[in-house]
């Protein structure tokens, strides 16, 4: 059983693209979450996840960042137009969803915006 | 909702040495605890876990940690740290039965001094 998926793991984009970053759950894990890491800042909740569902996006930049878990296929981060500062480490999460005992974390995405 | 409080953001000690990383959480109904673990450049992996029965919970590599209610406190510690525990460590919560949601705090740098 393969654990959480991150790819790719590192992307650099130029300033004003977009970087698309994706996230295969556990298999069996219905509930996907993503984190931002900055340094010297810990771990900053963005958005939770079911599929086809945005149960809680209060994390999330209210511009140029969108995520989504379709039926089929991986979780997607999308930022729009990246700024220097969205340079980060972005981890996903998933869990079997309700009463889960457990978040199991992917390696991450580092982004580095140049 | 939960929240986390991690108030140390960096603990130095020496090898061999006890070590103490304090976390306190706040919350309205019964709650899961967690202790996350990051080694440098690598996702989180679970290091321990509260969810029910003794409060005192042990790792496999010496880290214990225990709950108390009564101070809303998950501290963690180890007697004697090895180089090899270096890493940022992460206190997180979620709520019972409803534990759909992770909260994390801002974590705590353990750097162990040769």
């Amino acid at each position: 059983n393969a654990g959480v998926m991150q790819n790719p793991r590192h992307l650099v984009r130029r300033r004003g693209q977009e970087a698309r970053l994706r996230c295969s759950p556990m298999k069996g894990h219905s509930h996907v979450y993503w984190y931002r890491q900055l340094p010297e800042e810990g771990l900053k909740f963005m958005v939770y996840l079911q599929k086809e569902n945005i149960i809680d996006e209060s994390g999330m930049p209210k511009e140029r960042f969108s995520a989504e878990f379709p039926k089929e296929g991986p979780s997607i981060l999308r930022i729009q137009q990246v700024v220097r500062g969205d340079s980060a480490a972005y981890f996903c999460a998933s869990s079997p969803g309700a009463g889960a005992t457990e978040a199991f974390f992917g390696q991450g995405t580092r982004l580095t915006v140049v | 909702a939960q929240s986390v409080t991690q108030l140390d953001s960096q603990v130095p000690v020496f090898e061999e040495a006890p070590v103490e990383l304090r976390c306190n959480y706040s919350s309205s109904v019964s709650v899961y605890l967690f202790w996350y673990v990051q080694y440098p450049n690598q996702g989180l992996q679970l290091l321990l876990k509260y969810l029910s029965g003794s409060t005192l919970v042990e790792s496999i590599n010496g880290f214990e940690a225990e709950f108390n209610k009564s101070q809303t406190s998950f501290h963690l510690r180890k007697p004697s740290v090895h180089i090899s525990d270096t890493a940022e460590y992460f206190c997180a919560v979620s709520a019972v039965n409803t534990g759909n949601q992770f909260y994390f705090g801002t974590g705590t740098s353990l750097t162990v001094i040769p």
